[in-house]
């Protein structure tokens, strides 16, 4: 597709669980960033990467977050054990360049009962 | 923590009348976006603005920037009801900083 595709668009997990969410950017895009947004909050960065860099994972909340982006395209947000706090909306977004205009992704909202 | 905090959290106009938000960030940057985004929806990128730029407009948007200050705002001129969204700012943090920080944003609502 034409624009950053993320999937499921909706997860109900029960505490305790594994959970992955999945970001497909748009294709040439070396940039790849994960946001998280709680209800009626603004953004909250967890993870950048950037071509074959090493990724930025200042933003990953504990342990239990991890990303990895495969072939450069492809990336894979993994929660586990997951927690009630972990509820919320996990966003993708892309880019050609650093700095540059980001094209983000319907989201993928996870609710953790 | 975030970089850039936007002012007001809510603004409530009517249509036809110019709304006005605010976004003030802490670190020096190169550039500084806004984004837009409907209920439920992603964000949409609105308009780039590079630290040695003044002002910038796109259509009825107008956005400023003073890096003296550290303040940007995004002004809408004769909003329209479809105009009705969250407003994001977002920051790069300067030489150097890789991630786009956003800002709690401000929440417009455009009546008929």
């Amino acid at each position: 597709g034409a624009g950053v595709s993320q999937s499921p668009s909706n997860k109900v997990t029960e505490k305790g669980k594994d959970v992955e969410l999945r970001c497909d950017p748009i294709s040439g895009h070396t940039a790849l960033y994960w946001y998280r947004q709680s209800l009626g909050q603004g953004l909250e960065f967890l993870i950048y990467f950037q071509g074959n860099s090493a990724p930025d994972k200042s933003g990953l909340p504990s342990d239990r977050f991890s990303a990895e982006r495969t072939g450069g395209s492809v990336s894979t947000l993994t929660i586990q054990r997951t927690q009630q706090e972990d509820s919320a909306v996990y966003l993708c977004a892309s880019s050609s360049v650093w700095g540059g205009e980001l094209f983000f992704g319907e989201g993928s909202r996870l609710t953790v009962l | 923590s975030q970089q850039g905090e936007e002012d007001p959290q809510a603004l409530s106009i009517q249509e036809g009348e110019n709304a006005t938000m605010n976004c003030s960030y802490k670190t020096s940057i190169n550039n500084l976006q806004w984004y837009r985004q409907n209920s439920g929806r992603g964000l949409v990128h609105l308009i780039l603005i590079r630290s040695n730029e003044r002002e910038k407009h796109s259509g009825r948007l107008r956005v400023t920037l003073d890096t003296s200050k550290k303040s940007s705002s995004l002004l809408i001129t004769a909003s329209r009801a479809a105009d009705t969204a969250s407003y994001f700012c977002a920051t790069d943090g300067g030489s150097g900083y890789s991630t786009l920080t956003f800002g709690k944003g401000t929440m417009l609502l455009v009546s008929p």
